[in-house]
């Protein structure tokens, strides 16, 4: 039973470098969403997938950032001309077609570190 | 501004029953109540999750009152591996986590 994975679970890059992180759901989960989080707080939500289909995206989500998920498997996160406010750990959740989204499984997270 | 209300911390021994409340006014009606632990550098872990009344599994119970403005988590014979942050999810408007509960258990 695998869970979900995120890759790379560690990134370092300068100011104004662009990063993707990859998310690989638990199979046959056809939702996915994307968080962000920073210490001390809460995770964020960023956006979701329903297969393919991109569903509800956070107006904290500028345009910098992008989320893809073709055909429906795995997603990729992407920031463009990346902050130092984008120093986060970025998690990334799947649920299975029959839970509605409340119950999601989490991925061990991607540490972004903006120098 | 915050869509669940929880407190930040809280202080338990060994063996206790804990008790965690999220207060959650704007709840809509097709809402489910979901609670997530965390422990630090992990993603959170569901927990449990329920509509209305009273929701049990082998690790919690979830109370939720009739006019579903808040709900009360609760672990019973708590242990020190228990020492965690504790989320109240309230699934409306984009799946709002809300700023957790710390929960130290002490032994």
């Amino acid at each position: 039973d695998t869970g979900v994975s995120q890759n790379p679970r560690h990134k370092i890059t300068k100011r104004g470098q662009n990063v993707t992180f990859r998310c690989d759901p638990i199979s046959e989960h056809n939702r996915l969403y994307w968080y962000r989080q920073t210490l001390g707080q809460g995770p964020e939500f960023l956006t979701y997938f329903q297969n393919e289909a991109q569903l509800e995206k956070s107006r904290l989500l500028s345009d910098r950032f992008s989320a893809e998920r073709p055909k429906g498997s795995f997603s990729t996160l992407e920031i463009q001309r990346t902050e130092q406010g984008d120093s986060a750990m970025y998690l990334c959740a799947s649920s299975p077609r029959d839970r509605g989204g409340y119950e999601q499984y989490f991925g061990p997270g991607t540490r972004l570190t903006v120098t | 501004l915050a869509k669940t209300t929880q407190p930040i911390s809280m202080d338990s021994y060994e063996g206790q029953e804990v008790n965690i409340t999220c207060s959650h006014n704007n709840i809509a009606t097709n809402d489910y109540i979901t609670w997530y632990q965390q422990f630090p550098s992990q993603g959170p872990r569901f927990i449990i999750q329920g509509y209305k009344t009273k929701v049990t599994n082998e690790v919690a119970s979830l109370f939720i009152p009739a006019d579903r403005k808040s709900s009360t988590l609760s672990l019973p014979r708590v242990s020190l591996s228990d020492t965690a942050v504790y989320y109240c999810l309230a699934i409306f408007n984009k799946f709002y986590f809300g700023s957790g509960t710390k929960l130290n258990v002490k032994p």
